[in-house]
Order: structure tokens, then C-alpha cells, then sequence
């Protein structure tokens, strides 16, 4: 199995603040995704990366900003969390070719925005 | 609106049953995969089907695909109480490295 490592798993914050999720990979794999989770929505994607400082956007990006300084860590940040980002942050690697790669998947990180 | 939707969004029947679910996209693909969310964890996956395949099979999972009709079916023979869970399909969209999710299917085996 693909080694990712969400951090934090959960965390509570306040409207206007900043926050940034991480997720880390052991497998040195090239593609690296972020969705949020949401009842009613499925998995939506918001930003994902195809290289070292290669991003692009997602179905839900507004609000987001991603990094990608290092293969093994992809970094999702709120600028100003708002309280409809209040959701469960997947971050997923691809295995081999990202057209035709299998996701895996970490565990997840829960955010409250009060 | 989603690239993937599927149906149905609930489903529940007894074990031994067959569980069949059905995902409909919107644009060209790739591929389309299948996986799987037990409450609370993160996605597990199922199988992948490649865009110049028509059908698939893992075990007791076997996958179609119709891109004339751009669907997909998942069907889970000899249910068991353990395969309850959501299973969402996921589109790979040609040309790109972009994977959508659909809304998921609940499904639920009664023992």
C-alpha cells in the first residue's frame, strides 16, 4: 500500500483564519490529488498536482491554494477559512501513469469552520 | 454539476443477493474506476476499467462500460454483510490527470 499520511486529522477553527492541511507521501509518486467530502456531494476535487510546483484547479478551487515544493508533500490552504469549508479534506496519490493510475487514498482530515 | 452520477443512491438487500450500480458521466474518459468508503475511512479501490474495454472482472465485482452511453455499471455477486458500504465510480477525463467522483451509491446488506 501507498504510504499518505494526512495531518492534522482533525482540527476546529474560526472564520477568517488560515489553515493549511498536509499530506505526505512515502512512494515518491508523481500525482497527487485534494478532494473535500460533503453529504450530498460525493468527492469533489479542488486542486491536484502532475509535479514538483505543477498544479492545476479542480471542480471547487475558489478559496484553495495548493503547494507542491517537494514530491513527497502536497500542501491545501484556506487563506480565510469560511464555515462552507467546513468538510473532510481527502488528499490521494496516483500510481504509475496519473491518466491511468489507481487513487489511494489518505485517511482524511476533518475541519470545523466556526 | 458532477461529471459521475450514479444510481441508486440507496440500496439495500439481503445477503447472497446481487447488488448492482450504475454510474452515468458526462464527458470523454480515459478510464473509470470503482471504489469503495466504509463509514468514517477513506476510499479503498475496487477495479479500473480502461476506456477501449467493455467489461471487467475481480472476484466477485465485474464492471461494464458503454461509452456510446457513457455508463457504467458495478455488480457485486453472493452479497455479504462486510460489503456494506458506499461505492462511488470515478471518471478519468481524457487528456488529463483530472479524476471525478460521482455521488456514491449506500449500499446495505441485510444478514
Amino acid at each position: 500500500d501507498a504510504g499518505i499520511t494526512q495531518s492534522p486529522r482533525h482540527k476546529v477553527t474560526e472564520t477568517g483564519t488560515p489553515v493549511t492541511l498536509r499530506c505526505h507521501q512515502t512512494e515518491n509518486h508523481r500525482y497527487m490529488y485534494w478532494y473535500r467530502q460533503d453529504p450530498g456531494h460525493g468527492l469533489r476535487l479542488i486542486h491536484y498536482s502532475y509535479g514538483v510546483k505543477d498544479t492545476d484547479k479542480g471542480e471547487v478551487s475558489d478559496g484553495y491554494s495548493v503547494s507542491r515544493s517537494k514530491t513527497e508533500d502536497f500542501l491545501l490552504t484556506l487563506e480565510s477559512a469560511t464555515s462552507s469549508q467546513t468538510s473532510v479534506y481527502f488528499c490521494a496519490i496516483s500510481e504509475g501513469e496519473g491518466r491511468t493510475g489507481e487513487l489511494f487514498f489518505g485517511e482524511g482530515s476533518r475541519l470545523t469552520v466556526l | 454539476s458532477q461529471q459521475g452520477e450514479e444510481d441508486p443512491q440507496a440500496l439495500s438487500i439481503q445477503e447472497g443477493e446481487n447488488a448492482t450500480m450504475n454510474c452515468s458521466y458526462k464527458t470523454s474518459i480515459n478510464n473509470l474506476q470503482w471504489y469503495r468508503q466504509n463509514s468514517g475511512r477513506g476510499l479503498v479501490h475496487l477495479i479500473l476499467i480502461r476506456s477501449n474495454e467493455r467489461e471487467k472482472h475481480s472476484g466477485r465485482l465485474r464492471v461494464t462500460l458503454d461509452t456510446s452511453k457513457k455508463s457504467s455499471s458495478l455488480l457485486i455477486t453472493a452479497s455479504r454483510a462486510a460489503d456494506t458500504a458506499s461505492y462511488f465510480c470515478a471518471t478519468g477525463l481524457a487528456g488529463t490527470y483530472k479524476y471525478i467522483f460521482g455521488t456514491g451509491t449506500r449500499l446495505k446488506v441485510l444478514a
